[in-house]
Protein backbone atom coordinates (compact mmCIF):
# COMPACT_ATOMS: atom_id res chain seq x y z
CA UNK A 1 0.00 0.00 0.00
CA UNK A 2 0.75 3.71 -0.15
CA UNK A 3 3.18 5.14 2.11
CA UNK A 4 4.04 8.98 2.68
CA UNK A 5 6.39 10.59 4.25
CA UNK A 6 6.62 13.97 5.37
CA UNK A 7 9.28 16.64 6.59
CA UNK A 8 10.10 18.73 8.60
CA UNK A 9 7.69 17.74 11.91
CA UNK A 10 8.72 20.90 12.78
CA UNK A 11 9.39 24.61 11.26
CA UNK A 12 9.13 27.58 12.77
CA UNK A 13 10.31 30.59 10.62
CA UNK A 14 9.73 34.23 10.99
CA UNK A 15 6.62 36.49 9.42
CA UNK A 16 7.24 37.63 6.29
CA UNK A 17 9.56 34.79 5.38
CA UNK A 18 8.92 31.61 3.27
CA UNK A 19 7.85 28.36 4.25
CA UNK A 20 8.24 24.79 2.78
CA UNK A 21 7.07 21.09 3.52
CA UNK A 22 8.18 18.19 1.72
CA UNK A 23 6.31 15.04 1.19
CA UNK A 24 7.68 11.72 -0.75
CA UNK A 25 4.97 9.04 -1.76
CA UNK A 26 5.61 5.48 -2.75
CA UNK A 27 3.05 4.00 -4.90
CA UNK A 28 3.30 5.37 -8.49
CA UNK A 29 -0.22 5.04 -8.71
CA UNK A 30 -1.38 7.58 -6.80
CA UNK A 31 -2.17 10.57 -8.37
CA UNK A 32 -3.97 13.17 -6.20
CA UNK A 33 -2.68 14.89 -3.77
CA UNK A 34 -3.67 17.50 -1.08
CA UNK A 35 -2.95 19.41 1.33
CA UNK A 36 -4.69 19.43 4.50
CA UNK A 37 -4.08 22.65 7.66
CA UNK A 38 -5.18 21.69 10.85
CA UNK A 39 -5.38 24.93 13.23
CA UNK A 40 -5.53 24.39 17.00
CA UNK A 41 -8.69 22.54 18.46
CA UNK A 42 -9.91 22.69 14.45
CA UNK A 43 -10.80 20.23 11.90
CA UNK A 44 -8.30 19.74 9.03
CA UNK A 45 -9.15 20.99 6.31
CA UNK A 46 -8.28 21.42 2.81
CA UNK A 47 -6.31 24.18 1.60
CA UNK A 48 -4.87 22.93 -1.69
CA UNK A 49 -4.63 19.89 -3.93
CA UNK A 50 -3.19 19.03 -6.99
CA UNK A 51 -2.98 15.51 -9.41
CA UNK A 52 -0.33 14.16 -11.21
CA UNK A 53 -0.93 15.78 -14.64
CA UNK A 54 0.06 18.95 -13.40
CA UNK A 55 3.58 20.08 -12.22
CA UNK A 56 2.41 22.97 -9.94
CA UNK A 57 -0.63 24.54 -8.74
CA UNK A 58 -1.14 28.11 -6.99
CA UNK A 59 -3.37 29.99 -5.15
CA UNK A 60 -2.76 33.36 -3.32
CA UNK A 61 0.30 32.56 -1.54
CA UNK A 62 0.28 28.98 -1.58
CA UNK A 63 1.47 26.62 -4.16
CA UNK A 64 2.13 22.79 -4.38
CA UNK A 65 4.82 21.30 -6.79
CA UNK A 66 5.40 17.80 -7.65
CA UNK A 67 7.77 15.78 -9.17
CA UNK A 68 5.85 12.15 -10.33
CA UNK A 69 9.45 11.03 -11.56
CA UNK A 70 10.87 11.38 -8.19
CA UNK A 71 7.45 10.78 -6.30
CA UNK A 72 7.64 13.54 -4.41
CA UNK A 73 5.12 17.07 -3.71
CA UNK A 74 5.63 20.00 -1.75
CA UNK A 75 3.93 22.95 -0.60
CA UNK A 76 5.56 26.11 -0.60
CA UNK A 77 4.07 28.91 1.71
CA UNK A 78 5.23 32.75 0.49
CA UNK A 79 5.09 35.93 3.04
CA UNK A 80 4.04 33.98 5.86
CA UNK A 81 2.13 35.71 8.53
CA UNK A 82 0.93 34.38 12.11
CA UNK A 83 -2.44 32.96 11.20
CA UNK A 84 -0.22 30.58 8.84
CA UNK A 85 0.67 28.90 12.27
CA UNK A 86 -0.67 24.96 12.17
CA UNK A 87 -0.40 21.76 11.94
CA UNK A 88 -0.49 20.81 7.82
CA UNK A 89 -0.94 17.31 6.47
CA UNK A 90 -0.19 16.32 3.06
CA UNK A 91 -1.62 13.06 1.65
CA UNK A 92 -1.37 10.90 -1.46
CA UNK A 93 -4.63 8.47 -2.84
CA UNK A 94 -5.88 7.07 -6.16
CA UNK A 95 -8.64 8.46 -7.48
CA UNK A 96 -9.38 9.81 -4.20
CA UNK A 97 -9.42 6.30 -2.90
CA UNK A 98 -7.29 4.70 -0.12
CA UNK A 99 -5.87 8.29 0.78
CA UNK A 100 -3.19 8.22 3.14
CA UNK A 101 -1.59 10.99 5.27
CA UNK A 102 1.80 12.26 6.23
CA UNK A 103 2.71 12.45 10.01
CA UNK A 104 2.10 16.33 9.84
CA UNK A 105 4.05 19.33 10.09
CA UNK A 106 3.97 21.96 12.84
CA UNK A 107 4.44 25.32 11.77
CA UNK A 108 4.82 28.23 13.64
CA UNK A 109 5.18 31.84 12.14
CA UNK A 110 6.84 34.02 14.91
CA UNK A 111 5.55 37.73 14.77
CA UNK B 1 -25.89 23.66 4.72
CA UNK B 2 -23.95 20.80 3.39
CA UNK B 3 -21.49 19.78 6.54
CA UNK B 4 -20.50 17.01 8.59
CA UNK B 5 -21.80 16.31 12.36
CA UNK B 6 -20.40 14.67 14.97
CA UNK B 7 -21.97 14.20 18.34
CA UNK B 8 -20.90 14.47 21.34
CA UNK B 9 -18.00 16.96 20.98
CA UNK B 10 -16.75 16.40 24.38
CA UNK B 11 -17.28 12.79 26.43
CA UNK B 12 -15.28 12.03 29.98
CA UNK B 13 -15.96 8.21 30.67
CA UNK B 14 -15.24 5.24 33.20
CA UNK B 15 -12.98 2.25 32.11
CA UNK B 16 -15.19 -0.52 30.75
CA UNK B 17 -18.32 1.52 29.47
CA UNK B 18 -19.29 0.83 26.19
CA UNK B 19 -19.87 3.98 24.02
CA UNK B 20 -21.17 5.36 20.35
CA UNK B 21 -19.51 8.00 18.86
CA UNK B 22 -22.27 9.73 16.26
CA UNK B 23 -21.38 10.78 12.80
CA UNK B 24 -24.10 12.30 10.06
CA UNK B 25 -23.08 13.82 7.39
CA UNK B 26 -24.93 15.70 4.37
CA UNK B 27 -22.56 16.07 2.30
CA UNK B 28 -24.54 13.66 -0.38
CA UNK B 29 -21.32 11.43 -0.11
CA UNK B 30 -20.83 7.74 -0.28
CA UNK B 31 -17.59 7.15 1.32
CA UNK B 32 -16.86 7.67 5.43
CA UNK B 33 -14.02 7.44 7.37
CA UNK B 34 -13.11 7.34 11.19
CA UNK B 35 -9.83 8.68 12.27
CA UNK B 36 -8.30 8.33 15.57
CA UNK B 37 -6.07 11.64 16.44
CA UNK B 38 -4.32 12.75 19.20
CA UNK B 39 -4.13 16.63 19.08
CA UNK B 40 -2.06 17.73 16.05
CA UNK B 41 -0.37 14.91 15.84
CA UNK B 42 -0.72 12.07 12.99
CA UNK B 43 -4.07 10.92 11.96
CA UNK B 44 -4.48 7.11 12.44
CA UNK B 45 -7.20 5.63 10.06
CA UNK B 46 -9.75 3.08 12.31
CA UNK B 47 -12.38 2.19 9.84
CA UNK B 48 -13.59 3.29 6.23
CA UNK B 49 -16.88 2.36 4.43
CA UNK B 50 -17.40 2.97 0.73
CA UNK B 51 -21.11 2.67 0.55
CA UNK B 52 -24.47 1.43 2.30
CA UNK B 53 -23.44 -2.22 3.86
CA UNK B 54 -19.59 -1.97 3.32
CA UNK B 55 -16.65 -1.02 6.25
CA UNK B 56 -13.66 -1.88 6.43
CA UNK B 57 -10.83 -2.02 8.99
CA UNK B 58 -7.83 1.16 9.21
CA UNK B 59 -4.52 0.58 9.96
CA UNK B 60 -4.98 1.17 13.89
CA UNK B 61 -6.76 -1.52 15.54
CA UNK B 62 -8.97 0.36 18.48
CA UNK B 63 -11.19 -2.47 19.41
CA UNK B 64 -14.03 -0.65 18.13
CA UNK B 65 -16.99 -1.35 15.45
CA UNK B 66 -18.68 0.30 12.46
CA UNK B 67 -22.00 -0.06 10.85
CA UNK B 68 -23.11 1.67 7.73
CA UNK B 69 -27.00 1.39 7.61
CA UNK B 70 -27.54 4.58 5.79
CA UNK B 71 -25.46 6.89 3.35
CA UNK B 72 -25.49 9.84 6.26
CA UNK B 73 -24.86 7.87 9.47
CA UNK B 74 -21.52 5.51 10.41
CA UNK B 75 -21.62 5.54 13.88
CA UNK B 76 -18.16 4.08 15.94
CA UNK B 77 -18.47 1.98 18.90
CA UNK B 78 -16.17 1.20 21.62
CA UNK B 79 -17.53 -1.84 23.06
CA UNK B 80 -15.41 -1.71 26.71
CA UNK B 81 -13.37 1.91 27.02
CA UNK B 82 -9.90 2.14 28.31
CA UNK B 83 -7.96 5.00 29.12
CA UNK B 84 -5.68 4.23 26.13
CA UNK B 85 -8.68 5.08 23.60
CA UNK B 86 -8.45 8.66 25.20
CA UNK B 87 -7.75 10.88 22.29
CA UNK B 88 -9.70 13.13 19.43
CA UNK B 89 -11.98 11.25 16.91
CA UNK B 90 -12.60 12.62 13.42
CA UNK B 91 -15.06 11.94 11.18
CA UNK B 92 -14.44 12.49 6.82
CA UNK B 93 -16.71 11.42 4.25
CA UNK B 94 -15.63 12.01 0.21
CA UNK B 95 -17.06 11.19 -2.85
CA UNK B 96 -15.59 10.29 -6.68
CA UNK B 97 -17.05 13.66 -7.82
CA UNK B 98 -15.49 15.81 -5.42
CA UNK B 99 -11.89 14.95 -4.19
CA UNK B 100 -10.73 15.85 -0.98
CA UNK B 101 -12.03 14.13 2.63
CA UNK B 102 -14.07 16.58 4.11
CA UNK B 103 -13.48 16.57 8.00
CA UNK B 104 -16.26 16.89 10.85
CA UNK B 105 -15.25 19.13 14.07
CA UNK B 106 -14.28 15.85 15.89
CA UNK B 107 -15.37 14.02 19.28
CA UNK B 108 -12.88 14.66 22.36
CA UNK B 109 -12.88 11.18 24.31
CA UNK B 110 -11.49 10.86 28.02
CA UNK B 111 -11.39 7.62 29.20
CA UNK B 112 -10.82 7.66 33.63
Amino acid sequence: GENVEQHPSTLSVQEGDSAVIKCTYSDSASNYFPWYKQELGKRPQLIIDIRSNVGEKKDQRIAVTLNKTAKHFSLHITETQPEDSAVYFCAASIWNNDMRFGAGTRLTVKP
Amino acid sequence: EADIYQTPRYLVIGTGKKITLECSQTMGHDKMYWYQQDPGMELHLIHYSYGVNSTEKGDLSSESTVSRIRTEHFPLTLESARPSHTSQYLCASSDQQREGQFFGPGTRLTVL
